[in-house]
């Protein structure tokens, strides 16, 4: 079956840590995504990929990096600049034709030790 | 810049009624689509219902319905024969070219 997977569904990190979280969709969209949730804050977009080798920041970029080496994956990096890194993080992808839904992966809870 | 605002934070029906969310957007664009996207307490993000700006014909998918009125800005949804599973955090989205920005949701709680 076709979706998005996201690893780990659970992760640590250690103050002055640098962590990667996968993202891996096999749909063949085009445009992928990466989201930070947190309560009572919705959705906030970080960093959106239209192409292979191009992602463009989102509205919270600031401590995160990611790259788009190829179609299928988008890794996000959550450095250590990043102050309060402790939220739920969804990966979505969609098609850039028309005006396509996203969709999304099972998300991953980051947590500082 | 768009706006998407659920003034709405968190609701409570009984099992079997009927329940509105309500939605408001702000955007000078003409071509748009909107969504709304149901969260489970299992935190997955599930498509609920999507309406097409230039449509009039409000969309509707089973027991879910929305009430597009495009001049007022307005998009809510309708849940009919509300069931317990329909407990969940929903989401209203816009959709330009490029983007999608979400409202910051509202937690629906089906009581039995």
């Amino acid at each position: 079956d076709g979706g998005i997977t996201q690893s780990p569904k659970y992760l640590f990190r250690k103050e002055g840590q640098n962590v990667t979280l996968s993202c891996e969709q096999n749909l063949n969209h085009d445009a992928m995504y990466w989201y930070r949730q947190d309560p009572g804050q919705g959705l906030r977009l970080i960093y959106y990929s239209q192409i292979v080798n191009d992602f463009q920041k989102g509205d919270i970029a600031e401590g995160y990096s990611v790259s788009r080496e190829k179609k299928e994956s988008f890794p996000l990096t959550v450095t250590s600049a990043q102050k309060n890194p402790t939220a739920f993080y969804l990966c979505a992808s969609r098609y850039n034709r028309g005006h396509q839904p996203q969709h999304f992966g099972d998300g991953t809870r980051l947590s500082i030790l | 810049a768009q706006t998407v605002t659920q003034s709405q934070p968190e609701m409570s029906v009984q099992e079997a009624e009927t329940v509105t969310l309500s939605c408001t957007y702000d955007t000078s664009e003409s071509n748009y689509y909107l969504f709304w996207y149901k969260q489970p307490p299992s935190r997955q993000m599930i498509l609920v219902i999507r309406q097409e700006a230039y449509k009039q014909q409000n969309a509707t998918e089973n027991r879910f319905s929305v009430n597009f009125q495009k001049a007022a800005k307005s998009f809510s949804l309708k849940i009919s024969d509300s069931q317990l599973g329909d407990t969940a955090m929903y989401f209203c989205a816009f959709m330009n070219a490029d983007k999608i920005i979400f409202g910051k949701g509202t937690r629906l709680h089906i009581l039995p």
